[in-house]
């Protein structure tokens, strides 16, 4: 089975923009993997932030943005606030299972 | 609203089985499947599958098969996560999510609060 990859950890300051990414290690991230990322703050169940690579949900901020970049999937934060320190998950969907990766750490400093 | 509540938390000992329930309100638990999620002690979330509320109809992650049981029961809105033969690597948090969209597999829209399942003799 693959293994999602991310960064362990990101830092970015107040209103700066910070791009993180997910890779297979079965090869590129394509829309046919319907990329997904979450939220996760300390202590809350996670929340879902973007589908299908790009697509937001209802409550995600229009500062969020989902793209696909370089053969990974890409999670860009623009006007980086400090409610937005959290550790971020993608996930990947394979024939019959997804797959999360290890996830980020994001701190705004 | 569309809410999931769980159970409480749980301690158990290796080798033994752990049921966790996932009550579902505000819509239709038949409507829409039900995933679980877990989480381990400072670590990642990791998917362990799916239950099709509407018939029974399961999809297990692989490295759970043989080892996890999802189940329903619709009379009162309720889906459950069973996991046998526990190991200490098994405590975590168990989340259940709903798959609010019938074209996207893993929009997951609400959570459960999660239920603690600690494992130590």
């Amino acid at each position: 089975q693959a293994v999602v990859t991310q960064e362990p950890s990101l830092t970015v300051s107040p209103g700066g923009t910070v791009t993180l990414t997910c890779g297979s290690t079965s090869g590129d991230v394509t829309f046919g993997h319907y990329p997904y990322w979450f939220q996760q703050k300390p202590g809350q169940a996670p929340r879902t932030l973007i589908y299908d690579a790009r697509n937001k949900h209802s409550w995600t901020p229009a500062r969020f943005s989902g793209s696909l970049l370089g053969g990974k999937a890409a999670l860009t934060l623009s006007g980086a606030q400090p409610e937005d320190e959290a550790d971020y998950y993608c996930l990947l969907s394979y024939p019959g299972a997804g797959v999360f990766g290890g996830g980020t750490k994001l701190t705004v400093l | 609203q569309v809410h999931l509540v769980q159970s409480g938390a749980e301690v158990k000992k290796p080798g033994a089985s752990v049921k966790v329930s996932c009550k579902a309100s505000g819509y239709t638990l038949s409507g829409y499947y039900m995933h679980w999620v877990r989480q381990a002690p400072g670590q990642g979330l990791e998917w362990m599958g799916w239950i099709n509320p509407y018939n029974g109809v399961t999809n297990y992650a692989q490295k759970f098969q043989g080892r996890v049981t999802m189940t329903r029961d619709t009379s009162i809105s309720t889906a459950y996560l069973e996991l046998s033969r526990l190991r200490s690597d098994d405590t975590a948090v168990y989340y259940c999510a709903r798959q609010s969209s019938s074209a996207h597999d893993f929009f997951f829209d609400p959570w459960g609060q999660g239920t603690l399942v600690t494992v130590s003799s």
